[in-house]
């Protein structure tokens, strides 16, 4: 059974720092992982796509690895500002190649 | 193109009511997955429909049913509901069925079942 973790569930940040999350899931059972950014009363909207060992993605200040072999994502956020605060969602799909979700780690970025 | 749009905005039901919900696809996305979003909780996977076809399910009861249509929209009904299908109910859509895809989320529809 696929499982996706997600760690810390909460955060709370000063503006400028820069600050990263973690998504694990099992190395045996991997096909693609899928960031998202999800604001309050907004859509998910999507950050990233990766399905290599290896994978480094970036968008702005916003970046992440993917480690395979070892199951794990991390997601940085670069001088956090207060519009990054929003819950991210992991999710992972595994060789049933269904997504599973992570419950999210919650963002605060204090001005 | 408005994005993806998810039609009621909200809904109230009593138990063992049947509901419909509505979502209209970015224009030539051809995958639909419905989603369950619980306070508290990460999204959980429903159904999923490409061209038509169901190529996923979660693990929901049979009370859970969808369908997609010729113009690539699509209905999640659930009947007979309980108090526990109250919840944020999402739909997404992607331009291919892999899960590869980026998926495009629409703003929900929130069920409250009394």
């Amino acid at each position: 059974i696929l499982n996706v973790e997600q760690s810390p569930q909460s955060l709370h940040v000063q503006e400028g720092d820069s600050t990263n999350f973690t998504c694990s899931f099992p190395s045996s059972n991997f096909y693609a992982l899928h960031w998202y950014r999800w604001e309050t009363a907004k859509s998910p909207e999507a950050l990233f796509v990766m399905t290599l060992n290896g994978d480094e993605k970036k968008k702005g200040r916003i970046s992440a690895t993917l480690n395979t072999k070892e199951g794990y994502s991390y997601l940085y956020i670069k001088g956090s500002q207060p519009e990054d605060s929003a819950t991210y969602l992991c999710a992972v799909a595994g060789n049933n190649r269904k997504l599973i979700w992570g419950l999210g780690t919650s963002l605060a970025v204090n001005p | 193109d408005a994005g993806v749009t998810q039609s009621p905005t909200h809904l109230i039901k009593t138990r063992g009511q049947h509901v419909t919900l509505r979502c209209s696809p970015i224009s030539g996305h051809k995958s639909v997955s419905w989603y369950q979003q619980v306070l508290g909780q990460g999204p959980q996977f429903i159904f999923q429909y490409y061209e038509k076809e169901e190529r996923g399910r979660g693990n929901f009861p049979d009370r859970f049913s969808a369908r997609q249509f010729p113009n690539y929209s699509s209905e999640l009904n659930v009947n007979a509901l309980l108090l526990g299908d109250s919840a944020l109910y999402l739909c997404a859509n992607s331009r291919g069925g892999g899960s590869y895809n980026e998926q495009f989320f629409g703003p929900g529809t929130r069920l409250t079942v009394l």
